[in-house]
């Protein structure tokens, strides 16, 4: 059974900051690996998609990577703005053809 | 549509009372999921519908929870009979199959008073 846990809960960092947040996955037999970010009240907006067959993903100042054999996810925020803070979740994909969801890391970037 | 369309944006209910909350996909989208977040819990999955093959409802929380989906298009999540515990946000995303990632309506805010 695939259980998904990120690490911090919570960060606060100063404005330009470059920062990883971190996900880990017990099912290394994993099909796809989604990050997500949140707003308060809002719905999850789609940010990094990598596939069981890529290493990494690049978007903008994200950058995510999948490791399979260590069960890890990292995202990478570059040069952090206070417009970058959200929760941020990651969710895994495996056999049973349904993303499970970690509880997210709640990001405060100050200016 | 564009995105994923899910109405009502609020709902407020009384115990003990039906409601219904709808998802319109993405088009052409064949495989659609619910999901709901409780206040400062993660996501937990309900049930998702994958083109014509029967639903898996194994996420669904009781028997007062069902969801259809007609047409291979919209989708309806009834929640019979509500209780305070249901009062959560009900999350519908929708993927173009089964191993693609998902794309997320903004989602139905739920008020058992």
């Amino acid at each position: 059974k695939q259980e998904v846990t990120q690490i911090p809960a919570a960060l606060s960092v100063p404005e330009g900051e470059n920062l990883v947040l971190n996900c880990s996955f017990t099912d290394s037999a994993i099909y796809n690996l989604q990050w997500f970010r949140q707003d308060p009240g809002k719905g999850l907006t789609s940010l990094l998609l990598i596939q069981s067959s890529q290493r990494e993903q690049t978007s903008g100042r994200l950058n995510a990577s999948l490791d399979k054999s260590s069960g890890r996810s990292t995202l990478y925020i570059a040069a952090s703005q206070p417009g970058d803070s959200a929760t941020y979740l990651c969710a895994g994909l495996s056999g049973t053809y349904k993303y499970i969801f970690g509880t997210g890391t709640r990001l405060k970037v100050l200016a | 549509g564009a995105g994923v369309s899910q109405s009502p944006s609020n709902k407020v209910t009384e115990k003990g009372k039906d409601v219904e909350l709808r998802c319109d996909p993405i088009s052409g989208h064949t495989a659609l999921y619910w999901y709901r977040q409780s206040l400062g819990q993660g996501l937990e999955f309900l049930i998702y519908f994958q083109g014509n093959s029967a639903p898996d409802k194994s996420g669904l929380p009781s028997d007062r929870f069902s969801a259809e989906r007609t047409g291979g298009s919209v989708s309806t999540l009834t929640i019979q009979r509500t209780q305070q515990e249901d009062s959560a946000v009900y999350l519908c995303a929708s993927s173009p199959g089964l191993r693609n990632g998902y794309t997320f309506g903004s989602g139905t805010r739920l008020t058992v008073v």
